[in-house]
């Protein structure tokens, strides 16, 4: 099993222009996450879903949006991106209810 | 804003001795998590203990948690080099929607 994976690994933007993150998972889990990680900010939820199809906005959902089309795809669109958006993001997956999460080994994001 | 603080920010300790830190919440939860992030990856989990639980071991890590005070430590016994990483909480809110809250994380540095 490959866990979660998360496409790219690092990505250069300049400010405007617009990109998708994808994560992965092959565990059959209900749930996914979209964090992103500054430095003294520990993790901040962007946009979360409890099942194909359905998404819900976080702790920071603004200016990004995203999609479940499928159960084991979770996207993450920038549609402007802003130099307040560098940050490092990362997803996860979890069984619904109380569990862990299974972690991405994340995304490097720079906005110029 | 985080419902989960850890204590200390950042941790130095020579390999062998025992490292110990805290995290403090404001509401009441269902269960917290501690979670192992090693520099450049995403996070791992280590240990959930539930809030009818009072001690949980898993090999060289015991959590404790105290809901009367809202907190909860990680204890590492005889620490390794390896064990270098950061350190983070996670909270579900008791009546929430299933989704962690993330503090800012320990950051650990254990010397050889």
């Amino acid at each position: 099993n490959a866990g979660v994976t998360q496409t790219p690994k690092f990505r250069v933007l300049k400010t405007g222009q617009s990109m998708t993150l994808l994560c992965a998972q092959d565990m059959n889990h209900e749930y996914m996450y979209w964090y992103r990680q500054d430095p003294g900010m520990g993790l901040r939820l962007i946009h979360y879903s409890v099942g194909e199809g359905t998404t819900a906005k976080g702790e920071v959902p603004d200016g990004y949006n995203v999609s479940r089309l499928k159960k084991q795809n979770f996207l993450l669109g920038l549609e402007s991106a802003a130099p307040s958006q560098t940050s490092v993001y990362f997803c996860a997956s979890s069984p619904p209810g109380y569990n862990e999460q299974f972690f991405g080994p994340g995304t490097r994001l720079t906005v110029l | 804003s985080q419902q989960g603080e850890e204590d200390p920010q950042a941790l130095s300790i020579q390999e062998g001795e025992n490292a110990t830190m805290n995290c403090s919440y404001k509401t009441s939860i269902n269960n917290l998590q501690w979670y192992r992030q090693n520099s450049g990856r995403g996070l791992v989990h280590l240990i959930l203990i539930r809030s009818n639980e009072r001690e949980k071991h898993s090999g060289r890590l015991r959590v404790t948690l105290d809901t009367s005070k809202k907190s909860s430590s990680l204890l590492i016994t005889a620490s390794r080099a390896a064990d270098t990483a950061s350190y983070f909480c996670a909270t579900e809110v008791s009546g929430g929607s299933y989704i962690p809250t993330f503090g800012r994380g320990t950051s650990l540095i254990v010397h050889p």
